[in-house]
């Protein structure tokens, strides 16, 4: 069975970096072609905010200015987002999600982690 | 590519039926369009991908049509599970983006 689950503080100062794990069980990240990061401010609806693929090339929402970085551990099946410089909007609930593993469904997200809430304060 | 949803809000009773409607600011190929639901403080679920395909486990009440820039996502017979917000997303290719969303609540 696969789990995503997301990890990190739920507070984060605005002009620092946001940081964010998802830990993957039931599945290797080796295996699938894509993993996401996605957010929802309150009330909103969905943003995708980037992605990494297998051989860890990445591309992330043009929005945000290239304040970006997403990478996989592949030793702790787990794969990370990092947000800099962070504003109050940025408040959001943080998913991690699975892409699809048939050829034509990569950009597809089967699985989703329960999500995080992070809060953008000082 | 700017997918617009509408209505924002659809009101309606159990058993009736509903149309949500996705347009693509350009056209997306291959048909390559998802549908996802989402309940109040949950993660969106998975319903539909390739237009008109159920994901594993999707009842056939759901289903999903369209094509180019145009598509709609229907439910015949509303039950009370299925109220709840649901976005289309474009997956054809990068950067990928999702609709604004329409809740479907009980009138």
């Amino acid at each position: 069975q696969v789990h995503l689950q997301e990890s990190g503080p739920g507070l984060v100062k605005p002009s620092e970096t946001l940081s964010l794990i998802c830990i993957v069980s039931g599945q290797s990240i080796n295996d699938i072609f894509q993993w996401a990061w996605i957010r929802q401010p309150p009330g909103k609806g969905l943003e995708w905010i980037g992605s990494v693929f297998r051989g860890g090339g990445t591309f992330d929402n043009a929005s945000l200015r290239g304040r970006v970085a997403i990478s996989v551990e592949t030793s702790k099946n787990q794969f990370s987002l990092r947000l800099t410089s962070v504003t109050a909007a940025d408040t959001a609930v943080y998913y991690c999600a699975r892409g699809g593993v048939a050829a034509g469904l990569r950009n597809v997200f089967d699985y989703w982690g329960q999500g995080t809430r992070v809060t953008v304060s000082s | 590519i700017v997918l617009t949803q509408s209505p924002g809000t659809l009101s309606l009773s159990p058993g009736e039926r509903a149309a949500l409607s996705c347009r693509a600011s350009q056209s997306i190929s291959s048909g390559q369009l998802a549908w996802y639901q989402q309940k109040p403080g949950r993660a969106p679920r998975l319903l539909i991908f390739g237009t008109s395909t159920r994901a594993t486990g999707i009842p056939d009440r759901f289903s999903g049509s369209g094509s180019r820039t145009d598509f709609s996502l229907t439910i015949s017979r509303l039950e009370p599970d299925d109220f709840a917000v649901y976005y289309c997303q474009h997956y054809g290719s990068l950067p990928l983006s999702f609709g604004g969303g329409t809740k479907v609540e009980i009138k």
